[in-house]
């Protein structure tokens, strides 16, 4: 059974970098498209983009300025930065499998980030 | 980016009743929508996929329809454990986009 588990500051400051890691077990992430995906207070869901290991990148333009993903096969684990963090970004965030087949067919149990000073 | 839009936002319903939550897309996503369900502090779920492919696993009471632009999601029969915020999700054209919502409630 696909797990993940995001990890990562539960509180970042202003202007500071907003990183978070999901760590999969019981499949290896050298295949499917990982994605985050993030719901701010009383909003809905918004992608935020995924990451195709090796190293393809896809993002939502309404962040890509400040959005970075990256994947490390051997930890088995993919990681979300966003750089100049503003009280916009707190927010629940999901880490999620997904593919062009089937949609986001597992997630994490998501992190909540807070950006306040 | 393609736009996803549910109606109705909110749906007052009992148990045992038969719902339908619509989404329309702002162009053509084939059949390349999947939907959610989601209930506050848990991860949200996928229950269909491909527009009308139930996940392994998930109640038969639930089905969906719809090509192109206009989709539902039916609930047969709720129950108690049903009540829940459905999300619509395109996933033909990047970036991938979430319909508003649309929270079944009692």
């Amino acid at each position: 059974q696909v797990q993940l588990q995001e990890s990562g500051p539960g509180l970042v400051k202003p202007s500071e970098t907003l990183s978070l890691t999901c760590k999969v077990s019981g499949g290896f992430i050298g295949s499917f498209y990982w994605n985050w995906i993030r719901q701010s207070p009383g909003k809905g869901l918004e992608w935020i983009g995924y990451i195709f290991s090796p190293g393809t990148t896809k993002y939502n333009p309404s962040l890509e300025s400040r959005v970075t993903l990256s994947v490390d096969t051997s930890k088995n684990q993919f990681s979300l930065n966003v750089k100049s963090a503003t009280a916009a970004d707190t927010a629940m965030y999901w880490c999620a499998r997904g593919n062009v087949v089937t949609g986001l067919d597992y997630w994490g149990q998501g992190a909540l980030v807070t950006v306040s000073s | 980016d393609i736009q996803m839009t549910q109606s109705p936002s909110t749906l007052s319903a009992s148990v045992g009743d038969r719902v339908t939550i619509t989404c329309r897309a702002s162009q053509s996503v084939s059949t390349w929508l999947a939907w959610y369900q989601h209930k506050p502090g848990e991860a949200p779920k996928i229950l269909m996929h491909k527009a009308s492919s139930l996940e392994s696993g998930v109640s038969a009471r639930f089905s969906g329809r719809g090509s192109e632009t206009e989709f539902t999601l039916t609930i047969n029969s709720l129950r108690p454990d049903d009540f829940a915020t459905y999300y619509c999700q395109q996933y033909k054209t990047v970036p991938w986009t979430f319909g508003q919502g649309t929270k079944v409630e009692v």
